[in-house]
């Protein structure tokens, strides 16, 4: 597509549910990655993809956050059993290759709200 | 990990004025990158910088890439209502990972 395609772009969850938070990036893009924006704060790395492969999943908060990318292209994020300090817009980003010296495009967001 | 210093952490200003931020860091960029973020949206490239001592503009915006490959600039002049959003730096380290190191970001309000 055009740009990095983010769904839902917002999800409300009871504590304790799991979500799954999907990103579809920029046709060509081999490397996607993940961010989580909490509110009024930057922009906290989670997990990078180099095809289907994570080379660095050091920003995942824990063991209930995991991700997924197949065919080299769609990815998705899961949080099991969710708690309110996951609430956050989750972004999504690709580029070309890593280290892309164009930056990544990113997508608009999943804004995450847990109840 | 590594930490990108973005200051101010907002700005208030009227429209018509200029407006200049600043990242730094303690370990050498190879690239600079200057991104806008509106309300509900991602962040987008305004600026990408990549040789010490460059400056670039896009418009209104020019921003710099500092001598000692440690710190970056961005000025906006002659604000307009529309320049309102968070304004974050970003680059690659020198020998670092694949991965693009934020700033906290500078949450610009510009008032008519």
């Amino acid at each position: 597509g055009a740009g990095v395609s983010q769904s839902p772009s917002n999800k409300v969850t009871e504590k304790g549910k799991d979500v799954e938070l999907r990103c579809d990036p920029i046709s060509g893009h081999t490397a996607l990655y993940w961010y989580r924006q909490s509110l009024g704060q930057g922009l906290e790395f989670l997990i990078y993809f180099q095809g289907n492969s994570a080379p660095d999943k050091s920003g995942l908060p824990s063991d209930r956050f995991s991700a997924e990318r197949t065919g080299g292209s769609v990815s998705t994020l899961t949080i099991q059993r969710t708690q309110q300090e996951d609430s956050a817009v989750y972004l999504c980003a690709s580029s070309p290759s890593p280290t892309g010296r164009n930056g990544y495009t990113f997508g608009s967001g999943t804004r995450l709200t847990v109840v | 990990g590594q930490q990108l210093n973005q200051s101010p952490q907002s700005m208030f200003i009227q429209e018509g004025e200029d407006v200049s931020m600043n990242c730094t860091s303690s370990s050498i960029f190879n690239t600079w990158l200057w991104y806008k973020q509106e309300p509900g949206e991602g962040p987008v490239l305004l600026i990408a910088l990549y040789k010490a001592g460059e400056l670039t503009s896009n418009g209104r915006l020019t921003a710099q890439f500092g001598i000692t490959r440690k710190d970056s600039f961005l000025n906006i002049s002659a604000s307009i209502p529309s320049d309102v959003g968070i304004y974050f730096c970003a680059g690659y380290t020198q020998g670092g990972s694949e991965k693009l190191v934020f700033g906290k970001g500078t949450k610009l309000t510009v008032n008519p």
